[in-house]
């Protein structure tokens, strides 16, 4: 069965804190995307990854392919970052089919 | 970067009755549109992909005479949930697949839908 975990389930943080929320995942893939999907729902697309490091403005990503492993930082973490970040993946050929972990619910308090 | 829409954003209606959502494109072609589901707290699941001029592709257990899919044009898919009961209300959320691009998606904002 092919599986998205993530940890932690629900994070706390102070605002300007470090955050890191992790992803696993059980075979191999061909890219893993991370979201951000705010309390009314919508969902925003953060990174796409099938290698390495990628980063845009404080949020960083990246993926260790060998270890199946991968984990979104966030820096000088912000209220308005509070939101439910998603680890989501493509196994396989299929560019749709996105496996969906559960979420890491962040919430930044002033 | 990319746009995606959905209308409308909520929409309640009565049990019986059929509701439709679009999904559109706003400034990309997408050949291939998804359409997903999510419960309250549960992860989203992928229900069908829509092909533009052709059927739609449904996931295990997903009804395809309950949810119609119409795929007709390059930047718009349509879902319409047919005589609607309260177990589909849910929070549908559309995605794009950005032709000739690799793995790329781009959602939609959600529609949710409260049936009575």
């Amino acid at each position: 069965k092919n599986e998205v975990e993530q940890s932690p389930q629900n994070l706390t943080a102070q605002e300007g804190e470090f955050i890191t929320i992790n992803c696993s995942y059980s075979v191999g893939i061909s890219a893993l995307h991370w979201l951000q999907q705010h309390p009314g729902g919508g969902i925003v697309s953060l990174f796409m990854l099938s290698s390495g490091k990628k980063k845009h403005g404080r949020l960083i990503a990246t993926i260790n392919i060998q270890e199946k492993h991968s984990s979104l930082h966030i820096t000088a973490s912000h209220p308005r970052d509070s939101a439910v970040y998603i680890c989501a993946v493509n196994y396989g050929g299929s560019q749709g089919n996105l496996i969906f972990g559960k979420g890491t619910k962040l919430s930044v308090k002033p | 970067g990319a746009v995606v829409s959905q209308h409308p954003s909520w929409v309640i209606c009565k049990s019986g009755t059929s509701v439709k959502i679009e999904c559109r494109s706003l400034d990309f072609q997408a050949t291939t549109m998804f359409w997903y589901r999510q419960f309250p707290k549960q992860s989203l699941m992928l229900m069908a992909t829509s092909n533009e001029g052709s059927k739609a592709t449904y996931e295990q257990g997903v009804e395809k005479d309950k949810f119609l899919i119409n795929h007709a044009s390059l930047t718009l898919s349509t879902l319409t949930v047919t005589s609607a009961h309260p177990e589909d209300s849910s929070f549908y959320i559309c995605s794009a697949f950005l032709s000739g691009s690799s793995y790329e998606q781009y959602f939609g904002p959600g529609t949710r839908l409260t049936v009575t």
